[in-house]
């Protein structure tokens, strides 16, 4: 299996326009996490699906965040409209838990928004 | 709310000696403990993970040491190498949820 995927590596767009990020998690795990990393904040957690079905979205910082998971192989993370305080590395990752406990990160979308 | 403490920020060591890197948590529910190492551009990766009904666990050059009473947890490296060199993560979570909840990281300099 090629991992965890993310696409595209490097978003640059102008505040105000939608982004949308995109992930194919590991064939056959069944859940699926979608991280922010930034230097002031760390490793955040904005939402998590099982089984396609979104279990926890506490962590998206406001409405213009969206997410979902139309099937088990895709994911989508979407900002509308975008801000300059949105830049931020963000990381999906996926797991299957009765597999294993680890959960596998794709190589991250760098977003900048300027 | 930061329910997982990391420490130190950024420690450089000499090739050959130990890193150790703390973390502290709070909820007493968590029941996996793992770490993650991380290079620049990429995204981490699993380095070692315990349970704590166990107060030590090691591979190879790493060791995590457990105490549940303190609600701390640590990280070792022994003998160190400049290829260690990376930002490592503690992490916290409910293995049925696999939500991890992690420190703030600790970027770790071998110098050779």
């Amino acid at each position: 299996d090629a991992g965890v995927i993310q696409s595209p590596r490097h978003e640059v767009t102008e505040m105000g326009q939608e982004v949308t990020l995109r992930c194919k998690p590991i064939s056959g795990h069944d859940y699926l996490f979608w991280y922010r990393q930034t230097m002031m904040r760390g490793l955040e957690l904005l939402i998590y699906f099982n089984n396609n079905v979104p279990i926890d979205d506490s962590g998206m910082p406001e409405d213009r965040f969206s997410a979902k998971m139309p099937n088990a192989s895709f994911s989508t993370l979407k900002i509308q409209p975008s801000e300059p305080r949105d830049s931020a590395v963000y990381f999906c990752a996926s797991r299957h838990l009765q597999e294993r406990t680890e959960a596998f990160f794709g190589q991250g979308t760098r977003l900048t928004v300027v | 709310q930061q329910q997982v403490k990391q420490s130190p920020q950024s420690l450089i060591v000499q090739k050959g000696g130990i890193s150790i890197i703390n973390c502290a948590y709070e909820n007493t529910a968590f029941d996996y403990f793992p770490w993650y190492q991380q290079f620049p551009g990429k995204g981490p990766a699993l380095l070692i993970a315990i349970r704590p009904d166990v107060s030590e666990k090691k591979e190879g050059r790493f060791t995590i040491s457990f105490n549940k009473s303190a609600k701390q947890f640590s990280l070792h490296i022994m003998d160190s190498q400049p290829g260690d060199s990376a930002t490592y993560f503690c992490a916290a979570s409910k293995v049925y949820t696999g939500k991890l909840i992690f420190g703030q990281g600790t970027t770790l300099q071998v110098k050779p």
